[in-house]
């Protein structure tokens, strides 16, 4: 049962420490998300990956947010420093998407509660 | 830019009953795919339909079924037959054609009495 998998599960730190989200996608998907769900804002799109490169970050503050994909199998999340406002839940999720493709599920995992003190 | 709106944030229907769930878009693009997630208590999100904006027929998936309507730009929700586990919030998102991210509405939150 193919899904995608996010370390860890619940993080809570105090404001200027590092935190770092990781994400398994699934075997074969060439697409990840990074999405954060907040109460006020709701869903919104952090940043994502078609081949492990970066095709949209806009939605991530480059001052503290930094996301990559060292490899296939892992997506990472860093938060440097972390601020009260950053606590949210991470999502990540993962697709298989070709160009000129019209339909694109995205599974998502299961998520990361963040809470920052 | 897109706009997804849901404008029932919270909605209560009787087990068995059918309801909808609104979700009205905004889009210059003419070519885009529709989506429903189901988010429960658990947090979890849960892929449920897609309807693709070139799509004749309304999708349809078991008890899951999407009224699109793309001259009034709505692509409401219908669930038949509730059942209690389908208490949760429900997402309706958007993908465009040049970018394969989803942007979520705010959601609605769904209650199913017995």
């Amino acid at each position: 049962d193919a899904r995608v998998t996010q370390t860890p599960r619940h993080k809570v730190t105090e404001m200027g420490q590092e935190v770092t989200m990781r994400c398994q996608p699934i075997l074969g998907h060439n697409t990840v998300f990074w999405y954060r769900q907040t109460m006020m804002q709701g869903l919104e799109l952090l940043a994502y990956f078609r081949n492990r490169a970066p095709l949209d970050d806009s939605g991530m503050p480059k001052d503290r947010f930094s996301a990559e994909m060292p490899d296939a199998t892992l997506a990472t999340l860093k938060i440097q420093p972390s601020e009260p406002r950053d606590s949210a839940v991470y999502f990540c999720a993962s697709g298989l998407r070709f160009s000129g493709s019209s339909y694109n599920e995205q599974f998502f995992g299961p998520g990361t509660r963040l809470t920052v003190l | 830019a897109q706009k997804i709106t849901q404008t029932q944030p919270g909605m209560f229907v009787q087990e068995k009953e059918a309801v909808t769930l609104d979700c009205t878009y905004d889009t210059s693009d003419q070519s885009y795919g529709l989506f429903w997630y189901k988010q429960p208590s658990s947090g979890e999100m849960i892929f449920l339909i897609y309807q693709g904006s070139y799509d004749e027929q309304n999708a349809t998936e078991g008890r899951y079924s999407l009224n699109f309507q793309k001259a009034r730009k709505s692509a409401n929700l219908v669930i038949s037959a509730s059942q209690l586990g389908d208490s949760a919030m429900y997402f309706c998102a958007m993908e465009g054609p040049s970018g394969y991210a989803l942007n979520f509405g705010k959601g609605t939150s769904l209650l199913v009495t017995p």
